[in-house]
């Protein structure tokens, strides 16, 4: 099962592109990467997922360089409203092999 | 949509007493999966079905805990008896599939064992 590596936190400023950066050095071919983002008192919930390359949805951008050993979560102009937990998560799905780490705590500050 | 329903929302019970959480997944959804994260931790898998199926239940503590999705769609999860080290909240997910297309959580019961 491939682990992940991630900063336990981050601070930024409203307005501000936040970069996210994991490690997942031995990341399998069939290997999805997935990234979820979690309030509290809430389940967390599902932000952007890719393969190879780059993904962008209305949210966020997933870049992932040619070896995938590792992805950057982007956040363009954060708000207050981003400050939660973001996870990254390596497989496929199948047989819950999608394992959550501690996650990175955002802090965003007015 | 209707998202992933949990219930109850909190529960605090005694140590050794018994406790039932209960899921309804989004419709259609044919994999659903019980999650346990305690404070400051990130979720932990305890089970997951696919239909009715148990697919994987590797990290769920059988002495104590069990679950069912009778009909495969709704489920419930059980601890009997409850130890202090299972405070914690409950998360429900589901996905259309194997979990591919990403999950979508409930909100949670936080169970609190004193």
């Amino acid at each position: 099962l491939a682990k992940t590596t991630q900063p336990i936190s981050m601070d930024s400023y409203e307005g501000q592109e936040v970069n996210i950066t994991c490690s997942h050095n031995n990341i399998a071919t069939n290997d999805y990467i997935t990234w979820y983002q979690q309030f509290p008192s809430q389940g967390p919930r599902f932000i952007i997922q890719g393969y190879k390359t780059k993904v962008t949805n209305e949210v966020a951008s997933l870049f992932i360089p040619a070896d995938r050993k590792s992805s950057t979560l982007s956040l363009p102009r954060v708000s207050l409203s981003d400050t939660a937990v973001y996870y990254c998560l390596v497989g496929t799905g199948s047989q819950g092999n999608l394992i959550f780490g501690k996650g990175t705590k955002l802090s965003v500050k007015p | 949509e209707a998202g992933v329903a949990q219930s109850p929302r909190y529960k605090i019970i005694e140590k050794r007493q018994s406790v039932a959480f209960w899921c309804n997944p989004i419709s259609g959804h044919a994999t659903l999966y019980w999650y346990q994260q305690i404070l400051g931790q990130g979720p932990k898998l305890l089970i997951q079905f696919q239909n009715n199926g148990v697919v994987d239940d590797s990290q769920l503590p059988k002495d104590r805990f069990s679950a069912e999705r009778l009909k495969g769609v709704d489920s419930t999860l059980k601890i009997q008896p409850a130890k202090l080290e299972d405070s914690a909240v409950y998360l429900c997910a589901s996905s259309f599939s194997r979990g591919d297309d990403g999950y979508t959580f409930g909100s949670g019961t936080r169970l609190t064992v004193v």
